[in-house]
């Protein structure tokens, strides 16, 4: 079936360190990838997202970008803030006839940034 | 404008109790899916409802249901509450699935079962 894998956690850097998240999908047609962020006691944040194939998804200096042979979609930052301090999603939507289907998620990956 | 309202953001309960969770979607927003979170097996796709029929379904039991209404409002019931239902409860509004604009999603609501 289809799946989400992400690097485990925690991650802990220092503030204005590079940050990478590893993520890696598999599935059955071309899904649609997203980043998302969740802060302590909230939902989910759409952070980024990519509908195809080299698509580079950004956003608050975060990038991502599609990488269909390698099935990829790893999360960089160049320079981290404590405020960047959260748990990162990495998810997939597949077309399934004519809508969209249910959002499958990896683990989550912690990320801590000192100062 | 608005985003996904989710009510009540705290509940607690009582095993074999029901309890019902709603959420408000954004404005126009005729998709809306339900997920619950927990810290053993992550977040888990409950249902997704599509101008107020059941487009897709999640493997939980029977005990969980949702519906929606005509102004896409959504409520989700879960009945005979078990210990392990204690989760938090997002939902995900969009325009029509979202696959090519991604999901806004609300707060949640947190469920503790005692």
């Amino acid at each position: 079936g289809d799946s989400v894998t992400q690097m485990e956690g925690p991650v802990t850097l220092s503030e204005e360190a590079f940050l990478t998240i590893n993520c890696t999908y598999t599935a059955t047609g071309y899904p649609s990838l997203f980043w998302y962020v969740q802060y302590p006691g909230e939902g989910l944040q759409l952070l980024l997202k990519a509908t195809k194939a080299d698509d580079k998804g950004s956003n608050k200096g975060f990038e991502a970008t599609y990488r269909k042979e390698t099935t990829s979609f790893h999360l960089e930052k160049g320079s981290v803030q404590v405020s960047d301090s959260a748990v990162y999603f990495c998810a997939l939507s597949l077309l399934v006839t004519d809508s969209w289907g249910k959002l499958q998620f990896g683990a989550g990956t912690q990320v801590v940034v000192t100062p | 404008k608005a985003g996904v309202t989710q009510t009540p953001r705290y509940l607690i309960k009582t095993r074999g109790q029901q309890v019902t969770l709603s959420c408000s979607p954004i404005s126009g927003h005729r998709s809306v899916s339900w997920y619950q979170q927990t810290p053993g097996q992550g977040l888990q796709f409950l249902f997704e409802y599509f101008s107020e029929t059941q487009r897709n379904k999640g493997n939980f039991p029977g005990r969980f249901s949702g519906r929606q209404f005509s102004n896409s409002r959504s409520e989700m019931n879960v009945s005979t509450l078990e210990l392990g239902d204690s989760a938090l409860y997002l939902c995900a509004s969009s325009l029509n699935g979202g696959g090519n604009y991604g999901y806004t999603f609300g707060s949640g609501t947190r469920l503790t079962v005692v």
